[in-house]
């Protein structure tokens, strides 16, 4: 079964320390796409980044960067000092094909980062 | 990528009532999705909404109480039906790419906050 687990419920850092925020993810397709996106207070989802599985590169944006693993099944996001901008509830999310010729979307149950001045 | 607004933002409504939110994509798509965000918790697919046809409801969704709309390939429309507090959530719509490079990715409107006293 297709599935998304952000173990981490809440997460509460200083500002300037470094987080990391894990995802780990089930599925049986050899094709699929993992995302993060950022949800702060105000509701919205932000996009932060989409992954193919035949791309393991890790990627680094900013302060930002993601480690991709299938060895581990795991998409894990880490943001490099903090800034209390970056408190909100953080998803990663599994696309895979739903065999219709559509794709079917798996949402973790998210992580709120909390950032401390 | 396609820009998406709702409409309402946000509502505070009476127990008992209903409240249509109103979806509007910049492009044609085929396939739009009707997310409900509950307080604190991620996001669950409420249904899926093909132009011409019914909408495919998720377990534990139904069309009696959640009815929508699908007149055009760039419009959607999500009524809550009878609300009760326990309907107080972000309503989001949503859109996938179909072609590459967005293919499989998901786009979000900037949801409806509904509160239900």
């Amino acid at each position: 079964a297709q599935k998304v687990t952000q173990a981490q419920t809440e997460i509460s850092v200083v500002e300037k320390e470094d987080v990391t925020l894990d995802c780990v993810y089930e599925t049986r397709d050899t094709t699929y796409y993992l995302f993060w996106y950022k949800q702060p207070p105000s509701g919205e989802l932000v996009f932060l980044i989409r992954r193919n599985s035949f791309d393991e590169q890790n990627e680094i944006s900013g302060r930002y960067s993601w480690n991709f693993q299938k060895s581990t099944s795991s998409f894990n996001f880490t943001i490099t000092a903090s800034q209390v901008v970056d408190s909100a509830v953080y998803f990663c999310a599994l696309s895979e094909p739903s065999g219709s010729g559509t794709y079917k979307y798996i949402f973790g149950t998210g992580t709120r980062l909390k950032v401390l001045a | 990528s396609a820009v998406i607004s709702q409409k309402p933002s946000r509502d505070i409504c009476q127990r008992g009532t209903s409240l249509t939110i109103q979806c509007q994509v910049d492009s044609q798509v085929t396939m739009m999705f009707w997310y409900r965000q509950q307080p604190g918790q991620s996001l669950t697919l409420i249904a899926t909404a093909n132009q011409g046809s019914e909408a495919t409801y998720e377990s534990g969704f139904v069309i009696d109480k959640f009815p929508i709309s699908r007149p055009n390939l760039t419009f959607s429309t999500l009524t809550v039906s009878n609300m009760s507090p326990e309907d107080s959530s972000i309503y989001l719509c949503s859109t996938r790419g179909a072609v590459l490079p967005t293919m499989g990715e998901q786009f979000f409107g900037p949801g409806t906050r509904l509160t239900v006293l």
